[in-house]
């Protein structure tokens, strides 16, 4: 059974604190996605890696970045939490567009509910 | 700009309706893909399509190229369907990135 494991489900985190959100992907994909999500606005992108050591800027980077050592890990880190950065997180993997497997879809983490107080 | 328009935002359907989300897009998509998201946040992917019409159960996503339009049909719908539906496209120029619609909010009342 394919999976995208994040490390936390819920944490609370002072202001200031740097903040480490890990995502574990066990299917070999290239690609690999952090979205947070909040209320009224949909899912947004943060940053997303196409292979080790890649990574690209989404939507919404500032006040974050990203760590891609391995393949199968794709770390999402605040810096300097800030409670505008209280919000629900998604990992998120899959193969490149072009690729063959699994029908090109996507998998999704449980998420992780992050409260910057 | 590449987008993503879903339809409706809302909908509350009795148990056993025939249920249809839509979604429409702009030019260019590789693939669209069709996901549930349960409350506490976990999102599967139901579909991904790039042309005709794909059946899993209960549920059925067609795509329509010309038209740039995409349905997720529901039969029978219940209960358990409650869930938030979001399509979101992959853009041949956004190099594998999916831009998301606002989602639907379905509730099947018993």
């Amino acid at each position: 059974d394919v999976k995208v494991t994040q490390s936390s489900r819920y944490l609370v985190k002072r202001t200031g604190e740097k903040v480490f959100l890990e995502c574990v992907q066990d299917m070999d994909h290239e690609n690999m996605f952090w979205y947070r999500q909040d209320p009224g606005l949909g899912l947004r992108l943060i940053y997303f890696s196409y292979d080790v050591k890649m990574k690209e800027k989404g939507d919404i980077p500032e006040g974050y970045s990203v760590s891609r050592e391995k393949k199968e890990r794709f770390s999402l880190i605040l810096e300097s939490a800030s409670t505008n950065q209280t919000s629900m997180y998604l990992c998120a993997s899959s193969f490149p567009v072009s690729g063959t497997s699994s029908g090109n879809t996507i998998y999704f983490g449980e998420g992780s509910w992050l409260t910057v107080v | 700009k590449n987008e993503v328009e879903q339809s409706p935002q809302n909908l509350t359907a009795q148990e056993g309706e025939f249920i249809t989300i839509n979604c429409s897009y702009s030019v260019g998509i590789s693939a669209l893909h069709w996901l549930q998201q349960h409350p506490g946040g976990g999102i599967v992917s139901l579909f991904m399509l790039s042309s005709g019409k794909k059946k899993h159960g209960r549920l059925i996503a067609t795509i329509n190229i010309q038209e740039k339009h995409s349905s997720l049909h529901i039969t029978a719908s219940h209960p358990r369907d409650s869930a938030v539906y979001i399509c979101a496209a992959i853009y041949y120029n956004q190099g594998g990135k999916l831009i998301f619609g606002q989602g639907t909010e379905l509730s099947v009342k018993p």
